[in-house]
């Protein structure tokens, strides 16, 4: 089974709207951690925001904010007010294993393409 | 701060001949740094990992004789594709990580072209 499922291969937002983006994983460890990342089509990979399993609020960075339903095993990505910069790919990913506890892998989604409309 | 360097960003190259990437890291200590490969249009896939000082563990599938990893020191670690195929043609992308850290600072990437 897929670790984690992006099930939006493409998406379209208006200039200014909000936009969110699926991610489900699928773990049995009960520490892990959930990322996602952009990349524009320089390919660099831009860190956007982390949630910790164990964390009791969503996490938010500025216009970006995970909805993470633990029971669901669900982190959606939601950008609000979106600009035309945000036009990139977006990666979800996952760390198994508690943090503060050496590197670990990251296992990522296949990514959802984000075109925002002006 | 957390930069990570991939030198060089495109590299093209005849079959047969052998061609490194370097990852470094600028201003922090990587203890361990990751490999990954990157098709036209899909995912990030993990190549190996490799920590300072010891030999790179490899992903299922991955050869090792032909993406030699090698990670002298805290701030640099280097992929040679050796013998490479036109099929090596690929985004690879490095990433470092800070000892007792759970978050990995991406390279900037490097195109690999094998005619």
């Amino acid at each position: 089974a897929q670790k984690i499922t992006q099930t939006q291969p493409g998406m379209f937002v208006q200039e200014k709207e909000a936009v969110t983006l699926d991610c489900t994983y699928d773990t049995s460890d009960p520490s892990y951690g959930l990322f996602w990342y952009k990349q524009p089509s320089s390919g660099e990979m831009i860190f956007l925001i982390y949630q910790g399993s164990y964390d009791q609020q969503n996490a938010t960075e500025g216009r970006y904010s995970l909805n993470f339903q633990k029971a669901r095993k669900s982190a959606n990505l939601v950008i609000s007010a979106s600009q035309l910069g945000d036009s990139a790919m977006y990666f979800c990913a996952m760390r198994e294993g508690p943090s503060g506890a050496g590197s670990y892998q990251l296992t990522f989604g296949k990514g959802t393409k984000l075109s925002v409309i002006p | 701060g957390a930069v990570v360097s991939q030198h060089p960003s495109r590299v093209i190259c005849k079959s047969g001949t052998s061609v490194k990437i370097e990852c470094r890291s600028l201003d922090f200590q990587a203890t361990t740094m990751f490999w990954y490969r990157q098709f036209p249009k899909k995912s990030l896939m993990l190549m190996a990992t490799s920590n300072e000082g010891s030999k790179a563990t490899y992903e299922q599938g991955v050869e090792k004789d032909k993406f030699l990893i090698n990670h002298a020191s805290l701030t640099l670690s280097t992929l040679t594709v050796t013998s490479a195929h036109p099929e090596d043609s690929s985004f690879y992308i490095c990433s470092a990580s800070r000892e007792v850290s759970y978050e990995q600072y991406f390279g900037p990437g490097t195109r690999l072209t094998v005619t």
